[in-house]
């Protein structure tokens, strides 16, 4: 059965503060990992999608990293500032179109 | 459209009724999929459509759950005889490709609440 966890659930920060998250999701037939970003009351918005093993993205002050030989991804936040407040989900493809996600990290940036 | 529009946005409904949720992908995205959130839990996967090829209905959780997809665009998911359990936020999402260079584009949900 595949599962993907992330950790934490929630994260509290303050604004400046940096941050990172865990995604682990099964190593054999990897296809593709991909991140989002998810609002409250908004769609998730695709942050990355990644494929290669050593793979590193970035975007602003988000990254993320990519292990598929250990099956785990990393996403950082640097300085977080409050509209980095949503749920971080990733989700992992073995190439068979049914993708599966986990349940998120929840981030909430105080001011 | 230039995004994946659903409708209704929200919708209460009493428990037993039939609903009808409807997903417009982006146009030219052959791939579309419904996934739902339940309270605390991650996005579960429901049904894929792909083309014209015979869509993947794995995912539904009973027989009283079915979509359909009219001229590879509009989707409609339908929920028959609605139980508490199946109150959750329903995501529709298109996709350009097989997911290895783009990710998903998801429309903003209905959350349906049966009471």
């Amino acid at each position: 059965i595949l599962n993907v966890e992330q950790s934490p659930q929630s994260l509290h920060v303050q604004e400046g503060d940096s941050t990172n998250f865990t995604c682990s999701f099964p190593s054999s037939n990897f296809y593709a990992l991909h991140w989002y970003r998810w609002e409250t009351a908004k769609s998730p918005e695709a942050l990355f999608v990644m494929t290669l093993n050593g793979d590193e993205k970035k975007k602003g002050r988000i990254s993320a990293t990519l292990n598929t030989k250990e099956g785990y991804s990393y996403l950082y936040i640097k300085g977080s500032q409050p509209e980095d407040s949503a749920t971080y989900l990733c989700a992992s493809h073995t190439g068979g179109f049914k993708t599966i996600f986990g349940a998120g990290t929840r981030l909430f940036v105080k001011a | 459209g230039a995004g994946v529009s659903q409708s209704p946005s929200n919708k209460v409904t009493e428990k037993g009724k039939d609903v009808e949720l409807r997903c417009d992908p982006i146009s030219g995205h052959t791939a579309l999929y419904w996934y739902r959130q339940s309270l605390g839990q991650g996005l579960e996967f429901l049904i894929y459509f792909q083309g014209n090829s015979a869509p993947d209905k794995s995912g539904l959780p009973s027989d009283r759950f079915s979509a359909e997809r009219t001229g590879g665009s509009v989707s409609t998911l339908t929920i028959q005889r609605t139980q508490q359990e199946d109150s959750a936020v329903y995501l529709c999402a298109s996709i350009l490709g097989t997911g290895r260079f783009y990710g998903y584009t998801f429309g903003s949900g209905t959350r349906l609440t049966v009471v």
